[in-house]
């Protein structure tokens, strides 16, 4: 079965750090470029980085919200997707996914995802 | 960097009824190698992660029933759900794909009548 599943989330106090992972199964995790969403509680879809492939020289992006606090990067060998996240603000309260991106770029497989909070 | 809008915010239809949901660009994402519209729609239910629907505007991810059809040119794009079932009640989002940061639309409500 094909399946994203993120893990890592909690509370943490402003200021602090996090790192969620994503463990993929059921696909070719290498082939793909992997991203992370973000959704804060009642609130619409943000995007948050992106990673590319080995053939793309796993080269980053990342929303300007996150710039130079969140890391995004991958363990192939591991079927795995990583967010490092530093210096959280309580404006990144949110649930996080792990996102497949398909070829030509849409987003076609979300994982469950992963609430983290930041408060003190 | 590009900024997707959605009308309505909100709407009710109708069980049977055609739902019509509107999503503009701040710019175009028609990419002129390919002639690709760089946008999908997705659909989030509550508790539950979003659902790839549509991409490159028109094109039904697979699995998707055939009364979910999107359309659209340049800036200016379109979700119908024709004759809309009780479990397409669900909050809709448009999505730009054409270049970072990958915006999302602010999203739309559809519920029932």
């Amino acid at each position: 079965e094909v399946q994203l599943m993120e893990s890592g989330g909690g509370l943490v106090q402003p200021g602090g750090s996090l790192r969620l992972s994503c463990a993929a199964s059921g696909f070719t995790f290498s082939d793909y470029y992997m991203d992370w969403v973000r959704q804060a509680p009642g609130k619409g879809l943000e995007w948050v980085g992106r990673v590319r492939s080995k053939g793309q020289s796993y080269t980053t992006d990342y929303a300007a919200s996150v710039r130079g606090r969140f890391t995004v990067s991958r363990d192939d060998s591991k079927n795995s997707l990583y967010l490092q996240m530093n210096s959280l603000k309580t404006e990144d309260t949110a649930v996080f996914y792990c996102v497949r991106v398909k070829s030509g770029g849409a987003f076609d497989m979300w994982g469950q995802g992963t609430m983290v909070t930041v408060s003190s | 960097d590009i900024v997707m809008t959605q009308s309505p915010d909100s709407l009710a239809v109708s069980l049977g009824e055609r739902a019509t949901i509107n999503c503009k660009s701040s710019q175009s994402v028609l990419y002129s190698s390919n002639n690709r519209l760089y946008v999908a729609w997705y659909q989030q239910k509550p508790g539950q992660p979003p659902k790839l629907l549509i991409y490159w505007a028109s094109t039904r991810e697979s699995g998707v029933p055939d009364r979910f059809s999107g359309s659209g040119s340049g800036t200016d794009f379109t979700l119908t759900i024709d004759s809309l079932h009780a479990e397409d009640v669900a909050v809709y989002y448009c999505q730009q794909y054409y270049s970072p940061p990958y915006s999302f639309g602010p999203g739309t409500k559809v519920d029932i009548k």
